[in-house]
């Protein structure tokens, strides 16, 4: 089955800095979603991103599908971005989202 | 609002018993979908189902069971052939079939532990 790699496994910020996060998929996708999962569990959707670029305030998200990778920028970091952040791919053969293991995000006030 | 209800928040199950959690959406969405997730892991399908009265198996099926009777409601009952219990539950939904690239949306979840 498809494979998902996320990196880095860690990622301890001073808040104010920006910070990328990486995404790597072994096979073609039709749906791509980043994650954000705050302290409590919530799965927060920040992104669907199968291909091109979004924005969302101090957050991005590009996906080149081609070289089958997707990156997500967080600019100028607030504590409150702490968590985990996940992406989560879909093949058309399939249509099931398969997750990454995930990113850890500290952002020091 | 519209969303995604998962409950209770923390369930506690005995050795030998069978629990049931609950989702429900008023999305309207077709497909739902269960993901258990381990500590320091990423999710993980257990079922979905993309209409009323049918369901599939996802990765980790064994030890649990789902019903779709209401387009609305999706729950899921962790067997006592469950040997390992303890995770947090994640519900999912979304519009239109597995394949028709949709984004999913997800509840708050469940934590279950075992007594």
């Amino acid at each position: 089955g498809i494979q998902v790699e996320q990196s880095p496994p860690d990622l301890i910020l001073q808040e104010g800095a920006n910070s990328t996060l990486r995404c790597n998929f072994s096979d073609s996708v039709n749906n791509l979603q980043w994650f954000h999962q705050n302290p409590w569990g919530q799965l927060i959707n920040l992104f669907y991103i199968p291909s091109g670029t979004k924005q969302n305030g101090r957050l991005s998200a590009t996906t080149v599908a081609t070289e089958r990778y997707s990156l997500l920028y967080i600019s100028s970091s607030q504590t409150t971005d702490s968590g985990v952040y996940f992406c989560a791919v879909a093949s058309s053969n399939t249509g099931k989202l398969i997750f990454g293991q995930g990113t850890t995000l500290q952002v020091k006030p | 609002d519209g969303g995604i209800t998962q409950s209770p928040k923390y369930l506690f199950r005995k050795e030998g018993q069978n629990v049931t959690l609950s989702c429900e959406q008023n999305l309207n969405h077709d497909a739902m979908y269960w993901y258990r997730q381990d500590p320091g892991q990423g999710l993980r399908l257990i079922y979905y189902s993309q209409i009323v009265n049918d369901f599939q198996k996802g990765d980790i099926a064994e030890g649990y069971s789902v019903s779709r009777e209401k387009k609305e409601s999706f729950p899921l009952t962790v067997t006592s052939a469950q040997k390992n219990p303890t995770a947090f539950y994640l519900c999912a939904s979304s519009t239109g079939t597995l394949n028709s690239n949709q984004p999913q949306h997800f509840g708050d979840g469940t934590r279950l532990s075992i007594l």
